[in-house]
């Protein structure tokens, strides 16, 4: 069955610093990978996805996040965050069958000023 | 403006009473689906429906319903059943069910005192 994992529960990060987020996956076939962002009390909002072709793929907001085969990885990166990044970050993987994500627990990212 | 909504925001419910939460989207998509998260756990799939009146449980199925008489309505039903009610609600929709985008609406914080 396919998974999810994010390493991280928590990441401080001081404001103009960079960002990473790891993903770790686990699926047989070419994953659909997508992550989202979620501020306090509000719904996700999608950054980015990854479905074929070239394996760094550009997000909004500066987002970025690459796929990495041999790893079964899919890490989100930022080169400078800004204090509004602060949020919770999922990744998902999408199912073999039908449109079903399987998300991770999710990284929640605190900006130090 | 298209998008998703959820009402209300906020519930309060008293322990044995069902509760109907309503998702409403404008966007014309032929999928919609129902979340549901506890803090520190990813998303997990109550429910979903790739075309109108037809729908299938995802991974938590048990202690809700739901229904899809109208391509832009599915409303969920915590009944009495499912035993920890207390979450928040996420309602997504896609264009159509497979290998698609999800887009999600704002959320319901669902709590039975």
């Amino acid at each position: 069955a396919q998974s999810v994992t994010q390493p991280d529960i928590h990441i401080t990060v001081s404001e103009g610093a960079s960002l990473e987020l790891r993903c770790n996956y686990s699926y047989g076939a070419t994953p659909y990978l997508f992550w989202y962002v979620q501020s306090p009390g509000q719904g996700l909002q999608l950054l980015l996805k990854y479905f074929s072709g070239d394996t760094l793929v550009q997000g909004i907001k500066g987002f970025e996040a690459e796929f990495k085969r041999s790893q079964s990885s899919f890490n989100l990166r930022k080169p400078s965050v800004h204090w509004s990044d602060a949020a919770e970050y999922f990744c998902a993987v999408l199912r073999a069958a039908g449109n079903k994500l399987t998300f991770g627990g999710g990284t929640r990212v605190l900006v130090k000023p | 403006d298209g998008g998703i909504t959820q009402s209300p925001k906020y519930l309060f419910r008293k322990e044995g009473q069902n509760v109907t939460l309503s998702c409403e989207q404008n966007l014309n998509h032929d999928a919609m689906y129902w979340y549901r998260q506890d803090p520190g756990q990813g998303l997990r799939l109550i429910y979903y429906s790739q075309i109108v009146n037809d729908f299938q449980k995802g991974d938590i199925a048990e202690g809700y319903s739901v229904s899809r008489e109208k391509k832009e309505s599915f409303p969920l039903t915590v009944t009495s059943a499912q035993k920890n009610p207390t979450a928040f609600y996420l309602c997504a929709s896609s264009i159509e069910g497979e290998t698609d985008t999800q887009y999600f609406g704002p959320g319901t914080r669902l709590t039975v005192l």
